[in-house]
């Protein structure tokens, strides 16, 4: 399977407890880009990458996250001392940009964090 | 306002049936349109892509955008079990790494 993957699918931790997901985009996509949805809601923009540059961040991503991507290849994202309202599906996408509008995002089957 | 509208839902309909799902947005800056589909606990799936006003038709699937309305609809014929999922719509032109998402409308077709 080449699309994107995420790891884990899964994650329970306590109250203040760092967590790190990990992305694996589709190979030949320069592009990278991190979501997070709760229930009943669409994704919200978090960060992105291009190569290993990371180029935007949205305000929903406070000092206590951060999000790598060494070489252009996966990324991590990492929540330092998660709280309760870090509980939410955490998605990654990866596109094949040209520097135009209109890009195809392609997503993983994401990672969901449950803090206790 | 959010940029994008979208109803929530449920919609529950008999197999077979013809499904309506819609949004609307207020940026006339969009020019790109999207539909996923989520299954439950999954990521989503790029659906349909269209670019402009127009209808673009993939099997059972039919995209329609409107720009001079702001409305864009996903027409599902002879829907399926499988079809059971929640649809987001989605939209890209203002900024290229922004996409404004829709809530997401919550589908299940009944056998």
């Amino acid at each position: 399977d080449t699309g994107v993957s995420q790891n884990p699918r899964h994650k329970i931790t306590k109250r203040g407890q760092n967590v790190t997901f990990r992305c694996d985009p589709i190979s030949e996509h320069n592009r990278l880009y991190w979501y997070r949805q709760t229930l009943g809601q669409g994704p919200e923009f978090l960060t992105y990458f291009q190569n290993e540059a990371q180029l935007e961040k949205s305000r929903l991503l406070s000092d206590r996250f951060s999000a790598e991507r060494p070489k252009g290849s996966f990324s991590t994202l990492e929540i330092q001392r998660t709280e309760q309202g870090d509980s939410a599906m955490y998605l990654c996408a990866s596109s094949l940009g040209t520097g135009d509008l209109g890009e195809k995002l392609f997503f993983g089957s994401g990672t969901q964090l449950s803090v206790l | 306002q959010k940029e994008v509208e979208q109803d929530p839902g449920p919609l529950s309909v008999p197999e077979g049936a013809i499904v309506s799902l819609n949004c609307t947005y207020s940026n006339s800056a969009f020019q790109y349109f999207m539909w996923y589909r989520q299954y439950s606990r999954k990521g989503p799936e790029l659906l349909m892509y269209t670019y402009s006003s127009g209808n673009k038709e993939d099997g059972r699937f039919t995209a329609q955008v409107d720009k001079s309305s702001k409305y864009i609809s996903l027409f599902i014929r002879d829907s399926q079990p499988s079809d059971s999922a929640t649809y987001l719509c989605a939209m890209n032109g203002e900024v290229w790494y922004q996409f404004y998402f829709g809530t997401g409308t919550s589908l299940t077709v009944i056998p």
